[in-house]
């Protein structure tokens, strides 16, 4: 079966980059989505198809996809980006990532 | 507002069953795929179902092995998932999700969750 790959945890002090990775066997043929899971709270879809922001979305969160790698980027990062990011694709049928815990400190 | 209310959660023993219900309200029901993903306590996400948008075409994951039954009901505006046979392992919050419009399975809209514990 079809498999995603994070890193268990990312740090990053705030007001810098943070780069948050996934990775799967030609990830860049298909589209990746990403999602923002708060503590004690619902996931919330933050990048679809590659790189695209739904409404509400601040534009610090990027997002980018090609050979085996989908990369997160959130540019400027503020405390309240503390929580848990999940990518997800398809195969045969939805994949999710295992998921990175950010740290913002 | 659009919003995915989840019901029918509780404590079941192993090998029990459970009725999972998911209100939808705020947007059109009927034209929307409708998925569950469940998430067990301090795991990640992990896909369980999907269904169309007339409820003929159901998919599965693996580890459901015939256990489950994703349904809908366009009329009432809402989803069920029928569980039979749970498992301790089947212990976790399941999520009614929306997929958005579109050639992608990206979901927009999830509900807050209804937690399912199936211990002796």
């Amino acid at each position: 079966s079809y498999e995603l790959t994070q890193p268990p945890s990312v740090s990053v002090s705030p007001g810098q980059t943070a780069s948050i990775t996934c990775s799967g066997d030609r990830l860049g043929d298909k589209f990746t989505c990403w999602y923002q899971q708060k503590s004690g709270q619902s996931p919330v879809l933050i990048i679809y198809q590659d790189n695209k922001r739904p409404s509400g979305i601040p534009e610090r969160f990027s997002g980018s996809n090609s050979g085996n790698t989908a990369t997160l980027t959130i540019s400027g990062t503020q405390p309240m980006d503390e929580a848990d990011y999940y990518c997800q694709a398809w195969d045969t049928n939805v994949v999710f990532g295992g998921g990175t815990k950010l740290t913002v400190l | 507002e659009v919003q995915l209310a989840e019901s029918g959660g509780g404590s079941v023993q192993p090998g029990g069953s459970l009725r999972l219900s998911c209100a939808a309200s705020g947007f059109t029901f009927s034209y929307y795929w409708m998925h569950w993903v469940r998430q067990a306590p301090g795991k990640g996400l992990v896909w369980v179902s999907r269904i169309n948008i007339d409820g003929r075409r159901t998919t599965y994951a693996d580890f459901v092995e015939g256990r489950f039954t994703i349904s809908r009901d366009n009329g009432k505006n809402t989803l069920h998932l029928q569980m039979n046979s749970l498992r301790a392992e089947d212990t976790a919050v399941y999520y009614c999700v929306r997929r958005r419009p579109g050639n992608d399975d990206a979901f927009d809209i999830w509900g807050q969750g209804t937690m399912v514990t199936v211990s002796p």
